[in-house]
């Protein structure tokens, strides 16, 4: 089946420190990609999305290029704030049947310091 | 409108009784899902429904019972819960997109605590 894997956290870094979240897949077929957001108290929101090799997502500084040589996602960012702290998960999603079934990794939190 | 609201947004109850949680979208999006979060863990697929009816029931156990009574609304029974199901009960839902892609919007969750 459909599995994500990502680093472990947490990541911690300095103010304006550039940031990398590794994230591999594995899925038959040609899934779309995405990172999702999770602040403290609240939940998921989809940060980037990429459908298709070689697409990049991007928002709010952050990047991701689809690789369907590697099968990763990456996350990066070149100067994290501290309003970047929150849990990061990376996620594929086929669509059988007109519905999204989604597939997250474990998340990587993410702790930036002044 | 372009949320899901989802109350309570804490329920604590007792083994014996019996609650529901809520969620309401607006969106006119036709799939709607209940996934469940354990501290430090991702969102676990519980239930999803295309249409009003339920598509996906991820063998989650009798004690906790969905219900779809309108495209917008989105219902989960709980009766006889375990102190293991403690968690966070977030509630999703997507344009149904056939061969497009759309993103599932989630709500902010109900925490519940099981004693």
């Amino acid at each position: 089946g459909d599995s994500v894997t990502q680093m472990e956290g947490p990541v911690t870094l300095s103010e304006e420190a550039f940031l990398t979240i590794n994230c591999t897949y594995t899925a038959t077929g040609y899934p779309s990609l995405f990172w999702y957001v999770q602040y403290p108290g609240e939940g998921l929101q989809l940060l980037l999305k990429a459908t298709k090799a070689d697409d990049k997502g991007s928002n709010k500084g952050f990047e991701a290029t689809y690789r369907k040589e590697t099968t990763s996602f990456h996350l990066e960012k070149g100067s994290v704030q501290v309003s970047d702290s929150a849990v990061y998960f990376c996620a594929l999603s086929d669509d059988p049947g007109g519905y999204q079934k989604v597939t997250f990794g474990t998340g990587t939190k993410l702790q930036v310091i002044p | 409108d372009t949320e899901v609201t989802q109350t309570p947004k804490h329920l604590v109850m007792g083994m014996t009784n019996k609650k529901s949680l809520k969620c309401e979208q607006h969106m006119g999006h036709r799939a709607m899902y209940w996934y469940k979060q354990k501290a430090k863990k991702p969102p676990e697929l519980m239930f999803v429904y295309s249409y009003e009816k339920l598509s996906i029931n991820e063998s989650v156990p009798s004690r906790f019972s969905p219900e779809c009574p309108n495209s917008s609304l989105l219902n989960l029974h709980l009766h006889a819960l375990q102190p293991e199901d403690s968690a966070l009960y977030l509630c999703a839902s997507s344009q149904e997109g056939g061969l497009s892609v759309e993103k599932l919007f989630f709500g902010s969750g109900t925490q519940l605590s099981v004693l």
